[in-house]
């Protein structure tokens, strides 16, 4: 019964290829995220969407396209991987209140290396 | 972006003494909170402290908030070998998405 589930944990591909990352979330929570994590460890936000809404697009290539088929699931899709995509993917998921972001439950992460 | 800033980087004590850690951000918040990420993992909550509180409690855990001077502390009590980690703080700053800071590795050996 995992609360936010990744798919797949591991990506190992060559440059120029197109990719997907799957997330689900089974808590009913109305937000999603994805998350970049560098070799530091500095986790960047990418995309925030509420009940299928884009609300955050920070700035992220437009060879980045996440998609929301419902609420519960948020993709991600990635055209032309470059090296510099090598990182880990973190999908969360939280309530939305009005006004703050409150507790965010996270997936264990997909393993990304571009070759 | 602005983004939490967490010290020490890293942080090495042994099993039954305490660790804290800080973080300082830069603008005002809603909210502030502590994550644990474990090696290979992804994070876990651990506390959330609203702009109006000053201090908060769970289990081991001790987090304070001082909202003059744009920072926070974590204060893990007797800690344990399992609680080797990285530790991030995140704020909720209006209008924007959580901004994590860049972690605290805590290594506890036995």
């Amino acid at each position: 019964d995992t609360a936010v589930s990744q798919t797949p944990k591991y990506l190992v591909t060559q440059m120029g290829n197109d990719k997907s990352i799957k997330c689900e979330q089974n808590l009913g929570h109305d937000t999603m995220y994805w998350y970049k994590q560098d070799s530091k460890k500095f986790l960047k936000i990418m995309f925030s969407y509420n009940n299928k809404e884009l609300i955050i697009n920070e700035t992220v290539p437009n060879r980045f396209s996440p998609k929301s088929p419902d609420k519960a699931h948020l993709n991600l899709h990635i055209n032309s991987l470059e090296l510099g995509d090598s990182a880990v993917y973190f999908c969360a998921s939280s309530h939305k209140t009005s006004g703050s972001r409150e507790t965010q439950y996270f997936g264990p992460g997909t393993r990304l290396l571009v070759l | 972006s602005q983004q939490g800033e967490e010290d020490p980087q890293a942080l090495s004590i042994q099993e039954g003494e305490n660790a804290t850690m800080n973080c300082s951000y830069k603008t005002s918040i809603n909210n502030l909170q502590w994550y644990r990420q474990n090696s290979g993992r992804g994070l876990v909550h651990l506390i959330l402290i609203r702009s109006n509180e000053r201090e908060k409690h769970s289990g081991r855990l001790r987090v304070t908030l001082d909202t003059s001077k744009k920072s926070s502390s974590l204060l893990i009590t007797a800690s344990r070998a399992a609680d080797t980690a990285s530790y991030f703080c995140a704020t909720d700053q209006a209008g924007t998405a959580l901004i994590f800071g860049k972690g605290t590795t805590l290594s506890v050996s036995s």
